[in-house]
């Protein structure tokens, strides 16, 4: 199947300070990328969803100042927590978009997990 | 908006059968996918079904019935590393909506 990576898997991080988290898919071109986070022991919630070359489309409750996304190509999206504090830490997930076998799917990148101290 | 259904908890025998059931309202329909999580990982893709039926693949099938909001992913032959949480998610547009996840532990 297709492979979507993430970059860092792991961040830790003083409160106050900015963190990007790149998404990218690898070997097919996504013009779609989602972002999704997991609190423990709960599902996925939809943060935003990332357009290529368009501004991305944020879902209710979620600051897009706080959360910058830019998806300047075909295979990368990044997300930026800016001036992060504990709250924000969680296990970030992206996924991309692939409509290249004609059956459209969503592939993950294996996470992110931010730790703000 | 939508509303996605599915048991919290499951145990089941290694080598047996189990059936993971999910029951949708939503808005606009698009598809219906199962994927696989194991703990601290991203999930898997696991099915697809946007038509009524069941869709085969190996040990996993996943059936759909679009009238009644309802699916079901149907493990066959369990082993200890399908022990995990499986997602049932309803596309509507181009956007995925995840249920709270089943989780499922195989047991000797």
């Amino acid at each position: 199947g297709a492979v979507v990576s993430q970059h860092p898997s792991r961040v830790i991080c003083k409160s106050g300070t900015s963190v990007k988290i790149e998404c990218r898919s690898l070997d097919f071109q996504a013009t779609t990328m989602f972002w999704y986070r997991q609190f423990p022991k709960q599902s996925l919630m939809l943060m935003a969803t990332s357009n290529e070359g368009s501004k991305a489309t944020y879902e209710q409750g979620v600051e897009k100042d706080k959360f910058l996304i830019n998806h300047a190509s075909l295979t990368l999206s990044t997300l930026t927590v800016t001036s992060a504090h504990p709250e924000d830490s969680s296990f970030y997930i992206c996924s991309a978009r692939d409509r290249s076998l004609g059956v459209e799917t969503q592939y993950f990148g294996p996470g992110t997990r931010l730790l703000v101290l | 908006g939508q509303n996605i259904d599915q048991p919290t908890e499951m145990t089941a025998t290694e080598g047996a059968i189990v059936q993971i059931n999910c029951t949708y309202q939503t808005s606009g329909f698009n598809g219906l996918f199962w994927y696989q999580q194991h703990a601290g990982e991203a999930p898997t893709f696991l099915s697809y079904n946007v038509l009524d039926g069941l869709e085969e693949k190996g040990r996993f099938s996943s059936f759909l019935s679009r009238s009644k909001g309802y699916s079901y992913l149907l493990l066959k032959e369990l082993q200890m590393k399908d022990s995990a949480s499986y997602l049932c998610a309803v596309r509507a547009g181009y956007q995925l909506t995840f249920g709270k996840g089943t989780k499922l532990s195989v047991i000797p």
